[in-house]
């Protein structure tokens, strides 16, 4: 499993309350990526990071931000969470970050009722 | 734009039979191309990258950059190769390793 885990697995909110999810890793890779999957769109990239206190946009980054102020802990946050942003979140890693093989992690499903 | 397309969301197929999972990419370079499944109840992992251009599971995929395509393939499919297969394109700047995916096709092989 490459050492990843999320936190927590799954969780209920109702809309308008912030979340945060954590992803953790234990072989302190530089590279670490936030995604959503939702049926018809595959998966989609939030946010990644490429260091501590280093991270950009993906391609739907509206209303997520996200945090690394350890190697080994990329957190992403809903400040106010809409109905929209149900679904299922993957954090991965990439170890060398080139056309190198992506790590997941076991996903966090997220209900905003 | 940098795009995947996966144009099939569920291919059934009995055992024994040949398989092929579609997959188109729009991408102006030279790409990085990886196909990614997730079987029930466990994590998505890598099935296999075209630079390495080896046979994973018996399933080869081949890129063919006059049809941008990548299709994934297996000639004869095994009750265990149910699963979600997902195509990627490794994009923008390639040192950062962010993958764009397609929308996935669930494969489902019938005993």
């Amino acid at each position: 499993d490459a050492g990843i885990t999320q936190s927590p697995r799954h969780k209920v909110t109702e809309t308008g309350t912030p979340v945060t999810l954590r992803c953790h890793q234990t072989e302190n890779h530089r590279y670490m990526y936030w995604y959503r999957q939702d049926p018809g769109h595959g998966l989609r990239l939030i946010h990644y990071s490429y260091g501590v206190k280093d991270t950009d946009k993906g391609e739907v980054s509206d209303g997520y931000s996200v945090s690394r102020s350890k190697t080994e802990d990329f957190l992403l946050t809903l400040e106010s969470a809409t109905s929209s942003q149900t679904s299922v979140y993957f954090c991965a890693i990439n170890p060398q970050g080139r056309a190198d093989e992506q790590f997941f992690g076991p996903g966090t499903r997220l209900t905003v009722l | 734009a940098q795009r995947v397309t996966q144009p099939e969301k569920l291919l059934s197929v009995f055992k024994g039979a040949p398989v092929e999972l579609k997959c188109n990419y729009s991408y102006s370079g030279s790409p990085e191309l990886f196909w990614y499944v997730q079987y029930s109840r466990q994590r998505l992992q890598l099935l296999l990258r075209h630079i390495s251009r080896e046979s994973i599971k018996g399933f080869t995929a081949d890129l063919n950059k006059g049809e941008t395509s990548f299709h994934l393939k297996k000639p004869f499919a095994q009750e265990e190769d149910s699963a979600m297969y997902y195509c990627a394109l490794m994009g923008g700047s390639s040192n950062t390793g962010k993958l764009i995916f397609g929308q996935g096709t669930t494969l489902q092989v019938k005993p």
